[in-house]
């Protein structure tokens, strides 16, 4: 069976230590990878994807993830968070049998303290 | 420069109504997609549409939800006679091209209550 699962729901962190946002899928198939932040009251937006290449992925505002094939994971990672990252973070897949349609994970709520 | 937009951005139904929710995809894109998102769940993917076309439903319930995007106008989520489970957040997503890589430009959600 094909699914995403993000393994924490909640993740509070003080302004400015590091983040692991952790994401696992399952999958018989090779997919591509994508984290997504929502902001409050605003729409899914692209932090980074993984398509091929280098396993490490940079992406937008400091973030970064790795794909792990083995581990079947893909981490999200920042080394220095601010107040600003307080946002809802999702992982999702695309497994290549679907090619347009996003698996995404549950979701999980970062809240950034000072 | 806008995005993708949605509305309305909160509909409260009472069941057996209708709700119809519109989504504008971004200047330039044909492709559309909805997502539904239940509490504490991830975002599920319900229908891709191009224009005038129906490319794949296959998460869209089996009744009572309906789905267009035509030549004019904005696509068009329609849910007849809303019961309670169907309390949720839809999000419509755009791209210029068939999806495939990710590249999909989401909307803020509508999110719909059924009292």
């Amino acid at each position: 069976a094909q699914s995403v699962t993000q393994l924490d729901s909640q993740v509070p962190v003080f302004e400015e230590a590091p983040v692991e946002l952790r994401c696992n899928y399952s999958s018989s198939v090779s997919v591509y990878l994508f984290w997504y932040v929502q902001y409050p009251n605003q729409g899914l937006q692209l932090l980074l994807k993984y398509l091929s290449g280098s396993t490490l992925v940079k992406g937008i505002n400091g973030f970064e993830a790795e794909f792990n094939k083995s581990q079947t994971s893909f981490h999200l990672r920042k080394p220095s968070v601010h107040i600003s990252d307080t946002a809802e973070y999702f992982c999702a897949v695309i497994f290549r049998s679907n090619d347009y349609k996003l698996s995404f994970g549950a979701g999980t709520t970062v809240t950034v303290r000072a | 420069n806008a995005g993708v937009m949605q509305n309305p951005r909160h509909l409260v139904r009472r069941r057996g109504q209708e709700a119809r929710l519109r989504c504008s995809p971004m200047k330039g894109h044909s492709h559309v997609y909805w997502y539904r998102q239940l509490p504490e769940e991830g975002l599920k993917f319900m229908v891709y549409l191009q224009k005038e076309n129906i490319i794949d439903e296959s998460g869209m319930p089996k009744e009572r939800f309906s789905a267009e995007f035509p030549k004019e106008g904005p696509s068009i989520l329609r849910i007849q006679q809303v019961v309670r489970g169907d309390s949720a957040a839809y999000f419509c997503a755009s791209s210029r091209e068939r999806g495939n890589t990710g590249e999909l430009f989401f909307g803020e959600g509508s999110r719909l209550t059924v009292l």
